[in-house]
């Protein structure tokens, strides 16, 4: 079974500058999820989708930050404009049912300078 | 109140020790645990996954649920230099919502 894919691995941007992350997860999983893990923190949930539909967006700074999942596979995350605080590693991670817990991506390390 | 917290600091155990690693949630109704191992510069992975009151074995690795209490401990035993991580605890952080809460996580140093 092939894991859940991110690109790129790592980015490094200037402030005020946007970037954006791709995530593929694993095929027959229907729900698709965005964290932030910020050095020395536990993942925070930034989104979840159930094929393509939001579920929870609720600590998505919307101001921001913003995500599509198209035809409930592929999803991206945007930031636009990127502050320093946005510095953390962003790991996409999809499920088929929760009871089996979630398949993390190896993540997008976002640098902010 | 966090819905998942583990409070203790990096713990270092010789190997071939016991390390030991507690959790507590918030949620009476929480149902499902899990710990996740997460290597430096990596992405957590899965390593168990405990449902019932009691204990839950897989190798070296035993968690344990402690409902009425609401903790959850995951011991590794027979500690090896390769299980220098840190170790995330995660529940489902609402009912119907099929996501998890993570906790901040416990930073594991076996020393050979």
């Amino acid at each position: 079974e092939a894991g859940v894919a991110q690109s790129p691995r790592y980015k490094i941007i200037e402030k005020r500058q946007s970037v954006a992350f791709w995530c593929n997860p694993i095929s027959g999983h229907a729900t698709l999820y965005w964290y932030q893990q910020i050095l020395g923190q536990g993942p925070k949930l930034l989104i979840q989708f159930q094929n393509n539909g939001v579920v929870d967006d609720s600590q998505l700074p919307k101001d921001r930050f913003s995500a599509e999942r198209l035809k409930g596979v592929d999803s991206t995350l945007k930031i636009q404009p990127a502050k320093l605080e946005d510095s953390a590693v962003y790991l996409c991670a999809s499920s088929f049912d929760l009871s089996s817990g979630y398949t993390f991506g190896s993540g997008t390390r976002l640098t902010v300078v | 109140q966090k819905e998942v917290e583990q409070n203790s600091g990096p713990l270092s155990v010789p190997e071939g020790a016991i390390a030991s690693l507690n959790c507590t949630y918030s949620d009476r109704g929480s149902q499902s645990f899990f710990w996740y191992r997460q290597y430096s510069g990596k992405s957590p992975e899965l390593i168990m996954f405990i449902y019932s009151n009691g204990d839950k074995e897989d190798g070296r690795f035993t968690a344990q649920l402690n409902k009425a209490s609401q903790y959850v401990s995951l011991l590794i035993r027979d500690s090896q230099p390769s299980d220098s991580a840190t170790y995330l605890c995660a529940v489902p952080a609402s009912r119907g919502n099929n996501r998890l809460a993570f906790g901040k996580g416990n930073q594991v140093v076996v020393i050979p």
